[in-house]
């Protein structure tokens, strides 16, 4: 089974750029996740799709962040305009429901470096 | 709200001694608790989790975890460490009630740095 793919893996942007990140998750999971790491914490939610629809954006910035997910397959996060503060990991991940065993499979992730 | 602690953001072992890392989590509802491991520069792979049923846990590598609801914890446990268990770990909780707010979302605690010296 081909796991969560993700692209780029590194980028390097300058501050007020803008950067889109692009997640194919596992063919069938109907919910998607992206999850932003800054170096040093844990993984924190920034939204979630169930199909095409999204669940939650509550952690969202959504003045500068904005991320869709057409026919419910793959999903782009972008970010304009980038500030230094949202140098971190971004990690995709899928599942076909989260309440099974092994519900949740994360992408290798997506480093940005905003200098 | 959810939240989890992780005590300890380093852990350092030798080979072949217990590893012990601790985690406490903060749930309204019957919680899922969840381990995973990063190695650096990779994504997150999934030790173990907690449901339903039995308290304690069986993972990949030889790691187990159990989940104890009067303390609120899940430490993760390990009899013998090796020098391949060198990597950052998370515990992570998530609403385990179809349909609850949280449900499918993940809340990570800080991380726990594990080195293993010969």
């Amino acid at each position: 089974e081909a796991g969560v793919a993700q692209s780029p893996r590194y980028k390097i942007i300058e501050k007020r750029q803008s950067v889109a990140f692009w997640c194919n998750p596992i063919s069938g999971h109907a919910t998607l996740y992206w999850y932003q790491q800054i170096l040093g914490q844990g993984p924190k939610l920034l939204i979630q799709f169930q199909n095409n629809g999204v669940v939650d954006d509550s952690q969202l910035p959504k003045d500068r962040f904005s991320a869709e997910r057409l026919k419910g397959v793959d999903s782009t996060l972008k970010i304009q305009p980038a500030k230094l503060e949202d140098s971190a990991v971004y990690l995709c991940a899928s599942s076909l429901d989260p309440g099974t065993v092994y519900g949740y499979t994360f992408g290798s992730g997506t480093r940005l470096t905003v200098v | 709200a959810q939240s989890v602690t992780q005590l300890g953001s380093h852990v350092s072992v030798s080979e072949g001694a217990l590893v012990l890392l601790r985690c406490n989590y903060s749930s309204s509802v019957p919680p899922y608790l969840f381990w995973y491991v990063q190695y650096p520069n990779q994504g997150l792979q999934l030790l173990l989790k907690y449901t339903t049923g039995a308290t304690l846990v069986k993972g990949i590598n030889g790691f187990e975890a159990e989940f104890k609801k009067s303390e609120t914890s899940f430490h993760l446990t390990k009899p013998s460490a090796h020098m391949s268990d060198a990597a950052e770990y998370f515990c992570a909780v998530s609403d385990g009630i179809a349909g609850g707010t949280s449900y499918g979302k993940l809340t990570f605690g800080q991380g726990t740095i594990l080195t293993v010296h010969p």
